[in-house]
C-alpha cells in the first residue's frame, strides 16, 4: 500500500526556522497536507498544496513539493514555543480515492 | 469559524459492549470520514461516506463497524462488540468537495 514517512523528532531554538520533511510513495497523489496536533487535541489543518504546485507560502509557513522525488517539506519561520506540537504529513491519492494516508508525525520541540 | 464536533470526548467501555461515537460535521459539507489513531501509531483511515452510503473503506473497517447519518446533522460510528485492540482515538472529518478534510477533536475510546 501507499506509505508516508517522516522523521519522528525535531528540536529547534525559539526564533530559528524549523524544517520538517516528509516522503511519500503514491505517484498519483493529488493533494498533500500538513496537520498540527497539540497534546490532547485533534488534528488542525495547517496548510496544503496541490500536486501541480512546487511551493506555497502562508505567513510563517512555506511548503515545498518536489514531485519527482516525492518529497514534501514544511518550513516554519521564526519558530515560537507555541509551535511545539506533532506535525503530520498526509497525502490524498488519485481520482476516486478520498482517504488520506498519514505519516507517523514529527514531534517538534521548541527550546526557549 | 465552523468546526467539526465529536462526543463524547472520552468513552470507557467493557470488552464485548457496543459503542456509538458521534460527530457533527460542518453544516454544508457533503463527505464524511472516520479515522483512528492507536496510541503512538499513525492516523489510519477507516471509512468515507457520501450521499448516504459508504464510498470507501479500509481493511480495518470490518463487520464489527458501521456508520450512519441518522439525520441531517449527525454522523455516527458504531462498533458492535468492542475488543481491547479497538482502544484508540477516533477522529471524524468532513469536507465539502472531497479535497480538504477538517477534523474534529476526537473521541478517546478505552476498552477494558
Amino acid at each position: 500500500g501507499e506509505d508516508v514517512e517522516q522523521s519522528l523528532f525535531l528540536s529547534v531554538r525559539e526564533g530559528d526556522s524549523s524544517v520538517i520533511n516528509c516522503t511519500y510513495t503514491d505517484s498519483s497523489s493529488t493533494y498533500l497536507y500538513w496537520y498540527k496536533q497539540e497534546p490532547g487535541a485533534g488534528l488542525q489543518l495547517l496548510t496544503y498544496i496541490f500536486s501541480n504546485m512546487d511551493m506555497k507560502q502562508d505567513q510563517r509557513l512555506t511548503v515545498l513539493l518536489n514531485k519527482k522525488d516525492k518529497h514534501l517539506s514544511l518550513r516554519i519561520a521564526d519558530t515560537q514555543t507555541g509551535d511545539s506540537a506533532i506535525y503530520f504529513c498526509a497525502e490524498k491519492g488519485g481520482a476516486g480515492s478520498y482517504q488520506l494516508t498519514f505519516g507517523k508525525g514529527t514531534k517538534l520541540s521548541v527550546i526557549p | 469559524e465552523p468546526e467539526v464536533t465529536q462526543t463524547p470526548s472520552h468513552q470507557v467501555t467493557q470488552m464485548g459492549q457496543e459503542v456509538i461515537l458521534r460527530c457533527v460535521p460542518i453544516s454544508n459539507h457533503l463527505y464524511f470520514y472516520w479515522y483512528r489513531q492507536i496510541l503512538g501509531q499513525k492516523v489510519e483511515f477507516l471509512v468515507s461516506f457520501y450521499n448516504n452510503e459508504i464510498s470507501e473503506k479500509s481493511e480495518i473497517f470490518d463487520d464489527q463497524f458501521s456508520v450512519e447519518r441518522p439525520d441531517g446533522s449527525n454522523f455516527t460510528l458504531k462498533i458492535r462488540s468492542t475488543k481491547l485492540e479497538d482502544s484508540a482515538m477516533y477522529f471524524c472529518a468532513s469536507t465539502r468537495g472531497g479535497d480538504t478534510q477538517y477534523f474534529g477533536p476526537g473521541t478517546r475510546l478505552t476498552v477494558l
